[in-house]
């Protein structure tokens, strides 16, 4: 079965400070990978999308990264803002299936 | 405004009451799909369509229906509504998942069943 696993769970940093999520999927073959950002009772925002041959993906302050030998993917949050408080999700695409492989997310709490 | 539009935003019903959330997208794409997401276990895929009259089940597609008779609409059924689907519902649409097109997202339904 398709998984996607994101760690941690949750972690909290003071605003001003980077971050590194982390995704690490079994999908194989892939098509793309995805990261979103969900903020509290809303629906998710895309950040990037990233294909199989794509290394990295800057979008502002956020850059994804993904190692495809690995099965890995990470975002990295650059000077981290209040508004940053939200929820990131991992999605996987199959190249052969139309379901999507979704991660648990990773909810990040910035603090004054 | 390109946008994906849910209704209602919240729902409180009683077991066993017929409901319908209504879905619809203005970008003309092409796959649409709903999910349901709990604390601690993320977003599901509860149905999805590649296109019209095309649609398949997704991870958790027990006690839901859909269809896709038009390419803009796509509700969500739940014949005999049960507490365990007490959840916050998300329909969102792509001109497709192989490409590098982005999901878009409703604002999401809450529903309570009781």
């Amino acid at each position: 079965k398709n998984q996607v696993e994101q760690s941690p769970q949750s972690l909290i940093i003071l605003e001003g400070k980077n971050c590194t999520l982390q995704c690490n999927y079994t999908v194989s073959p892939f098509s793309n990978l995805r990261w979103y950002k969900q903020d509290t009772g809303r629906g998710p925002v895309s950040l990037t999308i990233m294909t199989f041959s794509e290394n990295t993906k800057s979008n502002g302050r956020y850059t994804a990264t993904l190692d495809a030998d690995t099965k890995q993917s990470s975002l990295h949050i650059t000077a981290s803002q209040l508004s940053d408080s939200a929820s990131y999700i991992c999605v996987v695409s199959p190249l052969d299936d139309y379901k999507l492989s979704f991660g648990a997310g990773t909810t990040v709490t910035v603090r004054a | 405004e390109a946008q994906v539009t849910q209704n209602p935003r919240y729902l409180i019903t009683v077991t066993g009451k017929k409901l319908t959330v209504t879905c619809s997208q203005n970008m003309n794409h092409e796959y649409m799909s709903w999910y349901r997401q709990d604390p601690g276990l993320g977003l599901r895929q509860i149905y999805y369509s590649m296109n019209v009259e095309v649609t398949d089940k997704g991870d958790v597609p027990e006690g839901y229906k859909v269809s896709r008779k038009e390419k803009r609409n796509f509700p969500l059924i739940l014949e005999s509504p049960s507490p365990n689907q007490t959840s916050l519902y998300f329909c969102a649409s792509t001109w497709g998942i192989t490409y590098n097109s982005p999901l878009h997202f409703g604002n999401g339904t809450r529903l309570t069943v009781t």
